[in-house]
């Protein structure tokens, strides 16, 4: 089943101001990750944030996890066209499975 | 250097062929994916081999028969192919069968006709 949500399905800002694209989920989580996928080509891993961290950084992205509300939440600041992607989040569930589930991810255009 | 290669990157074909699609990654890791992105772009596992040892083996028809003949590589066969296959299909691989970071490649469009 499918365990990730984001939201929104679709976000368009211009360039230069702020990306918030929210994951929601279901069951218990070891990890949850976020991925890019620009158009017609594969998935490339952003960011990983465990189940006992609440907020990582990486360049301009900001991840937050809150496990009591089951939410994760990707910021991307002073956004770039080239930010212009579909954006996954994708979970680890606990319990040993080695099987990562993702989202129907949020369709971020940046306006140059 | 490419990470994680598919060939082809592109397949149109008629119902009921045979096709396969190749993968293979130079990372040196243990644990390879194939995942289906469907038209509305939900991206669903299909099978995981760890050593070329299949552990992740979800619903999916018995028509598709993935192939690891070494741990570089993962094949995926399918049989008799249908209309609802169409969609892009990504390899991926991991060091470990952890879910922890996933490299895919660049997908395959499936078309079928």
């Amino acid at each position: 089943s499918q365990q990730g949500e984001e939201d929104p399905q679709a976000l368009s800002i211009q360039e230069g101001e702020n990306a918030t694209m929210n994951c929601s989920y279901k069951t218990s989580i070891n990890n949850l990750q976020w991925y890019r996928q620009n158009s017609g080509r594969g998935l490339v891993h952003l960011i990983l944030i465990r189940s006992n961290e609440r907020e990582k950084h990486s360049g301009r992205l900001r991840v937050t996890l809150d496990t009591s509300k089951k939410s994760s939440s990707l910021l991307i600041t002073a956004s770039r066209a080239a930010d212009t992607a579909s954006y996954f989040c994708a979970t680890g569930p606990q319990g040993g499975s080695e099987k990562l589930v993702f989202g129907k991810g949020t369709k971020l255009t940046v306006n140059p | 250097d490419t990470a994680v290669s598919q060939t082809p990157k592109y397949l149109v074909t008629q119902m009921g062929n045979d096709k396969s699609i190749k993968c293979e990654q130079n990372l040196g890791h243990d644990t390879m994916y194939w995942y289906k992105q469907d038209s509305k772009k939900f991206l669903k596992i299909m099978f995981s081999y760890n050593n070329k040892e299949l552990i992740i083996n979800e619903t999916v028809p018995n028509r598709f028969s993935p192939k690891s003949p070494d741990k570089a590589h993962l094949n995926l066969h399918i049989n008799s192919l249908e209309l609802g296959d169409s969609a892009v299909y990504f390899c991926a691989s991991s060091l470990k069968a952890d879910t922890m970071t996933q490299f895919f490649g660049p997908g395959t469009r499936l078309t079928v006709l």
